[in-house]
């Protein structure tokens, strides 16, 4: 199967939290990452967490890392419609060298 | 954060031709850069691994003389695609990094399409 996994679509109204989740299968993962892409533009990185923390706090933005069902979730606080695009969980493989695998990304339609 | 940019942001050519994009780190010496490319609605496939200096790495189903990668500073690395068809239409993004301890800046994107 795929290594990191996400759903694909998620709706929500504005105002309201977003929660997108992600698995990963490689426990030597180092770094889990949260990246944002709007239509035909780069990737921006949102955040990142460390795989030996639980939580990670960035104004609106929440970061949870189950490190023993390698399960990561992204939470966003009072989303806008700015906030909508797609989100890529992404994780830093320890395979002796630096590999980034992504997701297939989950997009998030905000309505007004 | 760290800028990468990528150029062209898009470009069209002819069947057969080859194509050129740069990826340039313009605040910060990369020692490893990152080719990926995305289909539509789809998600960042890397392509290859390069280092300053070195050869690049290639993923597995990439084919490395058809995708040439030159990484001859530490702030710029180049694709050529060479001998496009149509099928290798897509987003090519390329990101960068200080070491292996820093996360990875990502360029803007470059957008070819192969008529």
């Amino acid at each position: 199967g795929e290594d990191v996994e996400q759903s694909l679509f998620l709706s929500v109204r504005e105002g309201d939290s977003s929660v997108i989740n992600c698995t990963y299968t490689d426990s030597s993962s180092t770094y889990l990452y949260w990246y944002k892409q709007e239509p035909g533009a780069g990737l921006q990185l949102l955040t990142y967490i460390f795989s030996n923390m639980d939580m990670k706090q960035d104004q609106r933005l929440t970061v949870l890392l189950n490190k023993k069902d390698k399960h990561l979730s992204l939470r966003i606080a009072d989303t806008q419609t700015g906030d909508s695009a797609i989100y890529f969980c992404a994780e830093k493989k320890d395979t002796g060298g630096f590999k980034t695998i992504f997701g297939a990304g989950t997009r998030l339609f905000v309505k007004a | 954060g760290a800028v990468v940019s990528q150029h062209p942001s898009w470009v069209i050519c002819k069947s057969g031709t080859s194509v050129k994009i740069e990826c340039r780190s313009l605040d910060f010496q990369a020692t490893t850069m990152f080719w990926y490319r995305q289909f539509p609605k789809q998600s960042l496939m890397l392509m290859a691994t390069s280092n300053e200096g070195s050869k690049a790495t290639y993923e597995q189903g990439v084919e490395k003389d058809k995708f040439l990668i030159n990484h001859a500073s530490l702030t710029l690395s180049t694709l050529t695609v060479t001998s496009a068809h149509p099928e290798d239409s897509s987003f090519y993004i390329c990101s960068a990094i200080r070491d292996l301890n820093t996360e990875a800046f990502f360029g803007q994107g470059t957008r070819l399409t192969v008529v």
